[in-house]
């Protein structure tokens, strides 16, 4: 199956600082990326979707200027948590996908701690 | 609006039984998927089965297999021969094939979370 990275699988930072997400898709082309936020013990939900070369569509309630997504290649999206705060806390999840036919894979996840 | 119900919360069956997750689901389309995700301890999203709307044929993969019921809106999975790796979070999840639209977004269930016991 088609394999998804996503770096760091963890990291905690201080309150205030900006934390970057890399997401890579290995072994095909991803047309299109999508960013997921997932609360323990819940589902997924979506944050955005970003298509390469174009801006990142976000979903509702979801900041744009807090979290900034870059899809500047067909193997990578990169999102960006500024000025993060403790609420943001959360495990971040990628996926990619090569065409509107195709299945989404998901990358490992990213446990993003803010003190 | 579409939706996706798992009406199961938790389940657990004894190894080497066979246990069906339930899911349905509410769409005004007629060309879509739906897929089975699990998501183990790890919470590395796995996919389990996917089935085409259009296709009759029920998906099999391995013990996997699926129970698709277009007109009632059901997409169960079943699991053969459960195995303690089969511990995990069950997502079902839907997308419509409609690409200029909703660009074919997942939209899932809340899950159910099986259990596997010795």
């Amino acid at each position: 199956g088609a394999v998804v990275s996503q770096h760091p699988s963890w990291v905690i930072c201080k309150s205030g600082t900006s934390v970057k997400i890399e997401c890579r898709s290995l072994d095909f082309q991803a047309t299109t990326m999508f960013w997921y936020r997932q609360f323990p013990k819940q589902s997924l939900m979506l944050m955005a979707t970003s298509n390469e070369g174009s801006k990142a569509t976000y979903e509702q309630g979801v900041e744009k200027d807090k979290f900034l997504i870059n899809h500047a290649s067909l193997t990578l999206s990169t999102l960006t948590v500024t000025s993060a705060h403790p609420e943001d806390s959360s495990f971040y999840i990628c996926s990619a996908r090569g065409d509107y036919r195709d299945t989404q894979y998901f990358g490992p996840g990213t446990r993003l701690t803010v003190l | 609006a579409q939706t996706v119900t798992q009406s199961q919360p938790e389940m657990s069956v004894q190894e080497a039984e066979t246990v069906t997750l339930s899911c349905t689901y509410d769409t005004s389309e007629n060309n879509y998927y739906l897929f089975w995700y699990k998501q183990p301890p790890s919470r590395q999203m796995i996919l389990v089965i996917r089935q085409e709307a259009y296709k009759q044929q029920n998906a099999t993969e391995n013990r996997f297999s699926v129970n698709f019921q277009k007109a009632a809106k059901s997409f169960s999975l079943k699991i053969s021969d459960s195995q303690l790796g089969d511990t995990a979070m069950y997502f079902c999840a839907f997308t419509t094939t409609n690409y200029g639209g909703s660009q074919g977004n997942l939209i899932f269930g809340k899950g159910t979370k099986l259990s596997v016991k010795p």
